[in-house]
């Protein structure tokens, strides 16, 4: 299955700030996933990434938030922008993983104060 | 929408003890994934179920799928610490625009005390 590099797996930022988080796969993946997890909470969809067309969104989540950037088969950002205290969540990237689950990377815990 | 429902939401058991975890959903499942998670980090996969009936076991980890695919079940058997964390299930949605889109359960927040 495949490995993927999330960073970073941490940050602490301001509000009104915005970071960006990079997820580097080891293979090509033509769908890139996206979740929040909200303290206490369980995981939920942020978008869908691919390569070569604009991100779709899931409901409750736009592209002036959550702008997502795939210029290539390995590669992903998600930007958190204009943070607020609310968006203090744990950030994860996701591939599907050929018959053996989805894969997803570290994760990156964000604090925003 | 699909959604899933997990029992119980949290538990503490004794080591050695056996336990199980249960996942509903309110449609029939395609695919059904179980993840583990350690507080703060990324999801570990631990298996995948697609039949009716189906049942996989890896260590002293058990996951059924039931024949109707409208619930999962997780079992461990003689628990360890290293068993504890957060248990999630995951639905594959089917077809259309939520195609390879995994819906989660709240999880289960599992304890075990040595």
């Amino acid at each position: 299955s495949a490995v993927i590099s999330q960073k970073p797996s941490r940050d602490i930022c301001q509000r009104g700030t915005s970071l960006t988080i990079q997820c580097q796969v080891d293979s090509q993946v033509t769908m890139m996933f996206w979740y929040r997890q909200q303290p206490g909470q369980s995981l939920t969809l942020i978008a869908t990434a691919n390569q070569g067309s604009e991100a779709t969104y899931e409901s409750g989540f736009v592209i002036d938030k959550f702008p997502i950037s795939r210029p290539n088969l390995t590669f992903s950002t998600l930007t958190v922008s204009n943070m607020s205290p609310e968006d203090s969540s744990i950030y994860l990237c996701s591939v599907p993983g050929r018959g053996k689950g989805y894969t997803f990377g570290s994760g990156t815990r964000l604090t925003v104060v | 929408s699909q959604e899933l429902e997990q029992s119980p939401q949290s538990l503490i058991v004794q080591e050695g003890k056996n336990l199980t975890i249960n996942c509903t959903s309110s449609k029939t499942l395609y695919g059904l994934y179980w993840y583990k998670q350690k507080y703060g980090e990324g999801l570990i996969f631990l298996m995948m179920l697609q039949k009716g009936g189906e049942e996989k076991s890896h260590e002293k980890i058990t996951a059924k799928l039931d024949e109707k695919k409208q619930q999962s079940s997780l079992h461990i058997t003689a628990s360890q610490p290293s068993h504890a964390g957060i248990y999630l299930c995951g639905a594959l949605n089917a077809g259309g625009t939520s195609y390879g889109k995994l819906t989660f359960g709240q999880g289960t927040i599992l304890t075990v005390h040595p």
